[in-house]
C-alpha cells in the first residue's frame, strides 16, 4: 500500500518562504505523478500543481506561477513543495496527492492522499 | 481555469437518494470524461470517490455513483447514511486540474 507522509506545521512570517515535503512509502516515487493541493480554512480545495505524465513535465496552476516550486529527490522518493512571497492568504493545509491504483494514465484522480501540512502565515 | 459550480449545501434523510451537480463548461467537464468526486470528512485528507466520470475505486460503497449530461456532472449517493455527512468536491482535468467549490452533505 502507497503512503505519503508530509512534514510538520509550519508558521512563516510575510515575504518568507515554505518547504513542505512529502516521503513515498511502499512505492516509487518515479512511477507516481505528484501534485499539491492547498485548503485554506473553511474553504473548498485548490490545485497548485503536478506532474504531468504525457508531457513528462511539471505544471503550475496560473494563479501560483513564479510563487510555486515542485521538485522531487528519487534517492529518497521524496516530493516537495516550495511556496515563496508568502502572505496571509497562503495560511492553508497542503496535501501531496497521487494516482495509484485507478490508472487513468494522465495522473489525475488521486486516490492516495498525505496527511496535510498546516502553513500558518503570521507576523 | 474558473472553479466548477457546485451547490453549496444539499440534505436528505437516512435511506433517501440525493444528488449533487457540478458544472463546467465545454472546455473542462463537458469536453472530456475526466471528472472526480472527492469525499472529505471535518479534519481528514479528501477521499477519491468516483473518477473518470463513474468509475469507483476499489473499496467505495456501490451507494455511490457518477454521471455526466453536457456541461454538468452529478454525484448520486442512494441509501443515506449517516457516515455519508461530509463535504464533496468535483474535479475536472484538462492537462491542468480545477476543482469545485465543495458541497456540504447533511444527513437530516
Amino acid at each position: 500500500q502507497v503512503q505519503l507522509v508530509q512534514s510538520g506545521a509550519e508558521v512563516k512570517k510575510p515575504g518568507a518562504s515554505v518547504k513542505v515535503s512529502c516521503k513515498v512509502s511502499g512505492y516509487t516515487l518515479t512511477e507516481l505523478s505528484m501534485h499539491w493541493v492547498r485548503q485554506a480554512p473553511g474553504k473548498g480545495l485548490e490545485w497548485m500543481g503536478g506532474f504531468d505524465p504525457e508531457d513528462g513535465e511539471t505544471i503550475y496552476a496560473q494563479k501560483f506561477q513564479g510563487r510555486v516550486t515542485m521538485t522531487e529527490d528519487t534517492s529518497t522518493d521524496t516530493a516537495y513543495m516550495e511556496l515563496s512571497s508568502l502572505r496571509s492568504e497562503d495560511t492553508a493545509v497542503y496535501y501531496c496527492a497521487t494516482e495509484w491504483r485507478t490508472g487513468t494514465g494522465r495522473g489525475d484522480a488521486f486516490d492516495i492522499w498525505g496527511q496535510g501540512t498546516m502553513v500558518t502565515v503570521s507576523s | 481555469q474558473s472553479a466548477l459550480t457546485q451547490p453549496a449545501s444539499v440534505s436528505g434523510s437516512p435511506g433517501q437518494s440525493i444528488t449533487i451537480s457540478c458544472t463546467g463548461t465545454s472546455s473542462d467537464v463537458g469536453g472530456y470524461n475526466y471528472v472526480s468526486w472527492y469525499q472529505q470528512h471535518p479534519g481528514k485528507a479528501p477521499k477519491l470517490m468516483i473518477y473518470d466520470v463513474s468509475n469507483r475505486p476499489s473499496g467505495v460503497s456501490n451507494r455511490f455513483s457518477g454521471s455526466k449530461s453536457g456541461n454538468t456532472a452529478s454525484l448520486t449517493i442512494s441509501g443515506l447514511q449517516a457516515e455519508d455527512e461530509a463535504d464533496y468536491y468535483c474535479s475536472s482535468y484538462t492537462s491542468s486540474v480545477v476543482f469545485g467549490g465543495g458541497t456540504k452533505l447533511t444527513v437530516l
